[in-house]
């Protein structure tokens, strides 16, 4: 998984608490994203980021934020969980903004 | 914004046929398409890919080929394997616009049977 960590790999929390999921790189690469993958939907794009502290926002990125404070660790919050955020999540990096290179993914279930 | 529509979103072949999977984009400025395979539990894993500059690619038993009027794209796996048993994905993006994000189709679920 090209130097690509997630934890946690699973996680059930309860609607309305917060949750954050890491990722974590060792490649140094610029680029890191998060993604939501949901039966009927693919691979949808969350939040992106470009660099420490320089992020911006996906498709869906509405209920989430992120945070950058180092190259190789990139954020994921749900402020306040609910059921719709049910999901796996996958973190994605990128050298130059072309090839993308795929985490294991995190199980997330909002009960 | 771009839409990516993938077909078939299933696909059963005998071990050693051919196996297609297209894709067709709609945003012209799309100059970038790779293609992800899926294992149960696994994350995407990139298998190929192909520039908008470029109308085939080969590596092994796989290619990919580009039609830019068409707007479409397919991946062509040759002397399938059960071990080709997986999702696969297709996408696309604009290379150096909106830091390199990509759009996936919904993907498809391929079956080699032994």
């Amino acid at each position: 998984d090209a130097g690509i960590t997630q934890s946690p790999r699973h996680k059930v929390t309860e609607t309305g608490t917060p949750v954050t999921l890491r990722c974590h790189q060792t490649e140094n690469h610029r680029y890191m994203y998060w993604y939501r993958q949901d039966p009927g939907h693919g691979l949808r794009l969350i939040h992106y980021s470009y660099g420490v502290k320089d992020t911006d926002k996906g498709e869906v990125s509405d209920g989430y934020s992120v945070s950058r404070s180092k190259t190789e660790d990139f954020l994921l919050t749900l402020e306040s969980a609910t059921s719709s955020q049910t999901s796996v999540y996958f973190c994605a990096i990128s050298e130059g903004a072309v090839e993308q290179y795929f985490g294991p993914g995190t199980r997330l279930t909002v009960t | 914004g771009e839409n990516v529509e993938q077909h078939p979103s299933t696909l059963s072949v005998q071990e050693g046929d051919s196996a297609v999977i297209k894709c067709t984009y709609s945003d012209s400025a799309s100059n970038y398409f790779p293609w992800y395979k899926q294992e149960l539990g696994k994350g995407p894993q990139l298998i190929i890919d192909i520039r908008s500059n470029v109308g085939e690619k080969k590596d092994q038993r796989i290619a990919v080929t580009l039609n830019k009027t068409a707007k479409h794209f397919s991946l062509h796996i040759t002397e399938t394997q059960p071990e080709d048993s997986a999702v696969y994905f297709c996408a696309a993006s604009t290379r150096g616009g909106s830091q390199g994000n990509l759009i996936f189709g919904k993907g498809t679920k391929l079956s080699v049977k032994p």
